[in-house]
């Protein structure tokens, strides 16, 4: 079945840096647009970017252009969020999606906590 | 941006009874690009319907959704045990946002 399985998320100080990584199994992963959502405790999904099958084509949600770049290898199955100039309020769960036009399948995300 | 509004915030209902979920878009949403998804807690979003009434793998016939332009409904005919949770819509006509969600309870 499809599995979307996060990682790399952790503590890290304002201003810091952090790269997530998703690794993607039972489906061409090579096929398929890759979304990265977040969600805070309590608050709505918010969704970040998205990358086209091939990883040419990357499209940012405003509130996190310029800070973040998505990535993909797809020889490998993987999915990267590299996250920069991070700010408390990006504190989340971090989720990968396969990207169906809508989200048909979720990973159960990481955690990142920025905090000084 | 397409801000999507859910009404209500919070549905306090028995196994049974029928919910009536709501969500209005600041804009039309003229492609019919409007997804719903369940959370329970602890869970990423499961998704329950897409493109505003198609509902997903595995999803029972209780569930149906319908909707056009800025408004669209989810109903659940009978609540089982296992459908409460946080139901939110998303719309990925015009990028992608999610409304603030409707607790059924």
């Amino acid at each position: 079945q499809v599995k979307l399985v996060e990682s790399g998320g952790g503590l890290v100080r304002p201003g810091g840096s952090l790269k997530l990584s998703c690794r993607g199994s039972g489906f061409t992963f090579s096929d398929y647009y890759l979304s990265w959502v977040r969600q805070a405790p309590g608050k709505r999904p918010e969704w970040l970017a998205y990358t086209n099958a091939g990883g040419e084509v990357q499209v940012y949600a405003d509130s996190v252009k310029g800070r973040f770049t998505v990535s993909r290898d797809n020889a490998n199955k993987l999915f990267f969020l590299e996250m920069n100039d991070l700010e408390v309020g990006d504190t989340a769960v971090y989720h990968c999606a396969r990207n169906d036009g809508s989200l048909h399948h979720w990973g159960r995300g990481t955690l990142v906590t920025v905090s000084s | 941006e397409i801000v999507l509004t859910q009404s209500p915030g919070t549905l306090s209902l028995s196994p049974g009874e029928r919910a009536t979920l709501s969500c209005r878009a600041s804009q039309s949403i003229t492609s019919g690009y409007l997804a719903w998804y369940q959370q329970r807690p602890g869970q990423p979003p499961r998704i329950v319907i897409f493109d505003a009434s198609n509902r997903a793998t595995g999803i029972p016939a209780r569930f149906s959704a319908s909707g056009s332009g800025t408004d669209f409904t989810l109903t659940i005919s009978s609540l089982e045990p296992e459908d409460y949770g946080v139901y939110y819509c998303q719309q990925y006509h015009r990028s992608n946002t999610f409304g603030g969600g409707t607790r059924v309870e």
